[in-house]
Protein backbone atom coordinates (compact mmCIF):
# COMPACT_ATOMS: atom_id res chain seq x y z
CA UNK A 1 0.00 0.00 0.00
CA UNK A 2 1.63 3.37 -1.09
CA UNK A 3 0.05 5.23 1.65
CA UNK A 4 -1.19 8.85 1.07
CA UNK A 5 0.70 10.82 -1.47
CA UNK A 6 1.07 14.34 -0.77
CA UNK A 7 2.56 16.78 -3.26
CA UNK A 8 4.39 18.95 -3.60
CA UNK A 9 7.27 18.52 -0.13
CA UNK A 10 7.94 22.05 -0.08
CA UNK A 11 6.63 25.08 -1.48
CA UNK A 12 7.89 28.77 -1.63
CA UNK A 13 6.30 31.15 -3.24
CA UNK A 14 5.86 35.01 -2.77
CA UNK A 15 3.07 36.91 -1.33
CA UNK A 16 -0.26 36.90 -3.90
CA UNK A 17 1.00 34.04 -6.12
CA UNK A 18 -1.70 31.36 -6.08
CA UNK A 19 -0.76 27.92 -4.35
CA UNK A 20 -2.08 24.36 -5.50
CA UNK A 21 -1.45 22.12 -3.05
CA UNK A 22 -2.15 18.31 -4.54
CA UNK A 23 -3.30 14.49 -2.65
CA UNK A 24 -3.81 10.97 -3.76
CA UNK A 25 -5.61 8.59 -1.10
CA UNK A 26 -4.93 5.32 -0.56
CA UNK A 27 -7.04 3.44 -2.72
CA UNK A 28 -10.38 2.29 -1.55
CA UNK A 29 -10.71 5.26 1.28
CA UNK A 30 -14.02 7.02 0.92
CA UNK A 31 -13.36 10.38 2.97
CA UNK A 32 -10.65 12.38 2.36
CA UNK A 33 -9.05 15.51 5.12
CA UNK A 34 -7.19 18.35 4.82
CA UNK A 35 -5.31 19.75 7.46
CA UNK A 36 -3.08 22.91 8.47
CA UNK A 37 -1.21 22.27 11.00
CA UNK A 38 1.07 25.34 12.71
CA UNK A 39 3.43 25.79 16.02
CA UNK A 40 -0.09 27.74 17.63
CA UNK A 41 -2.74 26.38 16.79
CA UNK A 42 -1.82 22.49 16.19
CA UNK A 43 -3.80 20.57 13.58
CA UNK A 44 -6.91 22.41 12.24
CA UNK A 45 -9.37 20.24 9.97
CA UNK A 46 -10.23 22.31 7.18
CA UNK A 47 -12.76 20.55 4.97
CA UNK A 48 -13.57 16.89 4.54
CA UNK A 49 -14.94 15.07 1.79
CA UNK A 50 -16.89 11.48 1.22
CA UNK A 51 -17.13 10.29 -1.57
CA UNK A 52 -15.84 13.14 -3.53
CA UNK A 53 -18.41 15.40 -2.07
CA UNK A 54 -17.41 18.15 0.40
CA UNK A 55 -19.07 17.64 3.72
CA UNK A 56 -17.86 19.90 5.69
CA UNK A 57 -16.05 23.40 4.85
CA UNK A 58 -16.72 24.96 7.83
CA UNK A 59 -13.01 25.02 9.05
CA UNK A 60 -11.84 26.74 5.73
CA UNK A 61 -10.20 29.64 6.87
CA UNK A 62 -11.40 32.27 3.76
CA UNK A 63 -12.75 32.68 0.70
CA UNK A 64 -9.08 32.78 -0.48
CA UNK A 65 -8.96 28.41 0.00
CA UNK A 66 -10.62 26.20 -1.97
CA UNK A 67 -10.58 22.34 -2.62
CA UNK A 68 -12.03 19.89 -4.76
CA UNK A 69 -11.79 16.10 -5.02
CA UNK A 70 -13.11 15.87 -8.95
CA UNK A 71 -12.19 11.65 -8.25
CA UNK A 72 -11.95 9.33 -5.86
CA UNK A 73 -8.25 9.32 -5.87
CA UNK A 74 -7.42 13.27 -6.28
CA UNK A 75 -7.77 16.39 -4.17
CA UNK A 76 -6.44 19.51 -4.81
CA UNK A 77 -6.38 22.98 -2.34
CA UNK A 78 -6.07 25.93 -3.55
CA UNK A 79 -4.88 29.41 -1.92
CA UNK A 80 -5.35 32.27 -4.29
CA UNK A 81 -3.91 34.95 -3.23
CA UNK A 82 -1.27 33.66 -0.57
CA UNK A 83 -0.56 35.43 2.30
CA UNK A 84 2.63 35.08 4.82
CA UNK A 85 -0.45 34.20 7.67
CA UNK A 86 -0.96 31.05 5.34
CA UNK A 87 2.65 29.31 5.88
CA UNK A 88 2.09 26.36 7.67
CA UNK A 89 2.39 22.64 7.12
CA UNK A 90 -0.80 21.16 5.13
CA UNK A 91 -1.55 17.34 5.55
CA UNK A 92 -4.18 15.38 3.50
CA UNK A 93 -5.50 12.30 5.46
CA UNK A 94 -7.65 9.47 3.98
CA UNK A 95 -10.02 7.03 5.64
CA UNK A 96 -13.06 4.67 5.50
CA UNK A 97 -16.07 4.19 7.80
CA UNK A 98 -17.73 0.92 9.20
CA UNK A 99 -20.91 1.56 10.87
CA UNK A 100 -21.62 4.60 12.34
CA UNK A 101 -17.93 5.14 13.11
CA UNK A 102 -15.03 6.45 11.32
CA UNK A 103 -11.41 4.34 11.01
CA UNK A 104 -8.93 5.61 11.74
CA UNK A 105 -7.22 8.45 9.40
CA UNK A 106 -4.00 7.76 7.65
CA UNK A 107 -1.86 10.66 6.72
CA UNK A 108 0.51 11.94 4.26
CA UNK A 109 4.01 13.53 5.06
CA UNK A 110 2.64 16.70 4.41
CA UNK A 111 3.18 20.08 2.12
CA UNK A 112 5.28 22.66 4.28
CA UNK A 113 4.61 25.86 2.80
CA UNK A 114 6.30 29.07 3.20
CA UNK A 115 4.78 32.41 1.73
CA UNK A 116 7.01 35.62 1.63
CA UNK B 1 -18.44 23.43 22.60
CA UNK B 2 -16.45 20.34 21.67
CA UNK B 3 -12.39 20.29 22.67
CA UNK B 4 -9.93 18.26 23.19
CA UNK B 5 -6.97 19.01 25.90
CA UNK B 6 -4.39 17.02 26.10
CA UNK B 7 -1.21 17.43 28.73
CA UNK B 8 1.39 17.99 29.45
CA UNK B 9 2.57 20.14 26.78
CA UNK B 10 6.12 18.35 27.19
CA UNK B 11 7.62 15.83 28.62
CA UNK B 12 11.38 14.89 29.34
CA UNK B 13 12.02 10.92 30.99
CA UNK B 14 14.86 8.89 31.55
CA UNK B 15 15.22 6.04 29.90
CA UNK B 16 12.73 3.07 31.63
CA UNK B 17 11.08 6.17 33.40
CA UNK B 18 7.50 4.96 32.92
CA UNK B 19 4.62 7.65 32.94
CA UNK B 20 1.35 8.62 31.59
CA UNK B 21 0.17 11.61 28.87
CA UNK B 22 -3.25 12.55 29.24
CA UNK B 23 -6.16 14.04 26.62
CA UNK B 24 -8.89 14.95 28.34
CA UNK B 25 -12.00 15.84 25.61
CA UNK B 26 -15.78 17.30 26.45
CA UNK B 27 -17.82 16.36 23.25
CA UNK B 28 -21.37 15.84 22.88
CA UNK B 29 -21.18 12.65 21.46
CA UNK B 30 -17.78 10.33 21.07
CA UNK B 31 -17.65 8.28 18.26
CA UNK B 32 -14.00 7.26 18.37
CA UNK B 33 -11.01 8.30 19.99
CA UNK B 34 -7.73 8.12 17.97
CA UNK B 35 -4.08 8.57 19.26
CA UNK B 36 -1.34 9.13 17.15
CA UNK B 37 2.52 9.61 16.88
CA UNK B 38 4.40 12.63 14.95
CA UNK B 39 7.91 12.47 14.08
CA UNK B 40 9.39 15.73 12.98
CA UNK B 41 8.70 16.14 9.15
CA UNK B 42 6.27 13.06 9.08
CA UNK B 43 2.61 13.23 9.17
CA UNK B 44 0.82 11.85 12.09
CA UNK B 45 1.07 7.81 12.31
CA UNK B 46 -1.99 5.85 13.93
CA UNK B 47 -1.57 4.09 17.06
CA UNK B 48 -5.21 3.03 18.71
CA UNK B 49 -8.76 3.34 18.44
CA UNK B 50 -11.03 3.46 21.71
CA UNK B 51 -14.24 3.64 21.39
CA UNK B 52 -16.01 3.57 24.91
CA UNK B 53 -15.41 3.86 28.41
CA UNK B 54 -13.38 1.16 29.61
CA UNK B 55 -11.87 0.50 26.52
CA UNK B 56 -8.05 -0.83 26.74
CA UNK B 57 -5.76 -1.11 23.90
CA UNK B 58 -1.75 -1.64 24.36
CA UNK B 59 1.18 -2.25 21.38
CA UNK B 60 4.85 -2.53 22.79
CA UNK B 61 5.38 -0.56 25.59
CA UNK B 62 2.43 1.59 24.88
CA UNK B 63 -1.03 1.40 26.61
CA UNK B 64 -4.31 3.57 26.09
CA UNK B 65 -7.07 3.88 28.38
CA UNK B 66 -10.36 5.44 27.84
CA UNK B 67 -12.85 6.83 30.71
CA UNK B 68 -16.01 8.83 29.55
CA UNK B 69 -13.96 12.27 30.41
CA UNK B 70 -10.55 11.12 29.30
CA UNK B 71 -8.22 9.17 28.07
CA UNK B 72 -4.45 7.94 28.83
CA UNK B 73 -1.69 6.94 26.81
CA UNK B 74 0.50 4.98 29.39
CA UNK B 75 4.45 4.54 28.32
CA UNK B 76 6.26 1.80 29.81
CA UNK B 77 9.77 1.60 30.41
CA UNK B 78 10.24 3.94 27.42
CA UNK B 79 13.38 4.20 24.57
CA UNK B 80 14.88 6.99 23.30
CA UNK B 81 13.35 5.84 19.88
CA UNK B 82 9.96 6.54 21.74
CA UNK B 83 10.66 10.36 21.83
CA UNK B 84 7.67 11.99 19.26
CA UNK B 85 5.14 14.10 19.75
CA UNK B 86 1.68 12.04 20.74
CA UNK B 87 -1.35 13.16 19.09
CA UNK B 88 -5.24 12.62 20.79
CA UNK B 89 -7.99 13.37 18.19
CA UNK B 90 -11.78 12.55 19.25
CA UNK B 91 -14.74 11.82 16.47
CA UNK B 92 -17.72 13.70 17.50
CA UNK B 93 -21.14 13.14 16.38
CA UNK B 94 -22.19 16.49 17.18
CA UNK B 95 -21.69 17.35 12.75
CA UNK B 96 -19.85 14.78 12.44
CA UNK B 97 -16.71 16.66 13.82
CA UNK B 98 -13.18 15.49 13.82
CA UNK B 99 -10.98 17.42 16.96
CA UNK B 100 -7.14 16.77 17.58
CA UNK B 101 -5.29 18.27 20.46
CA UNK B 102 -2.25 20.15 20.14
CA UNK B 103 0.22 17.22 21.78
CA UNK B 104 2.19 15.96 24.01
CA UNK B 105 6.50 16.57 23.18
CA UNK B 106 7.64 12.99 24.89
CA UNK B 107 11.55 13.16 24.92
CA UNK B 108 12.99 9.81 26.38
CA UNK B 109 17.22 10.95 27.17
CA UNK B 110 19.26 7.38 27.14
Amino acid sequence: DAGVIQSPRHEVTEMGQEVTLRCKPISGHDYLFWYRQTMMRGLELLIYFNNNVPIDDSGMPEDRFSAKMPNASFSTLKIQPSEPRDSAVYFCASSTRTGAANQPQHFGDGTRLSIL
Amino acid sequence: EDQVTQSPEALRLQEGESSSLNCSYTVSGLRGLFWYRQDPGKGPEFLFTLYSAGEEKEKERLKATLTKKESFLHITAPKPEDSATYLCAVHSSTGNQFYFGTGTSLTVIP
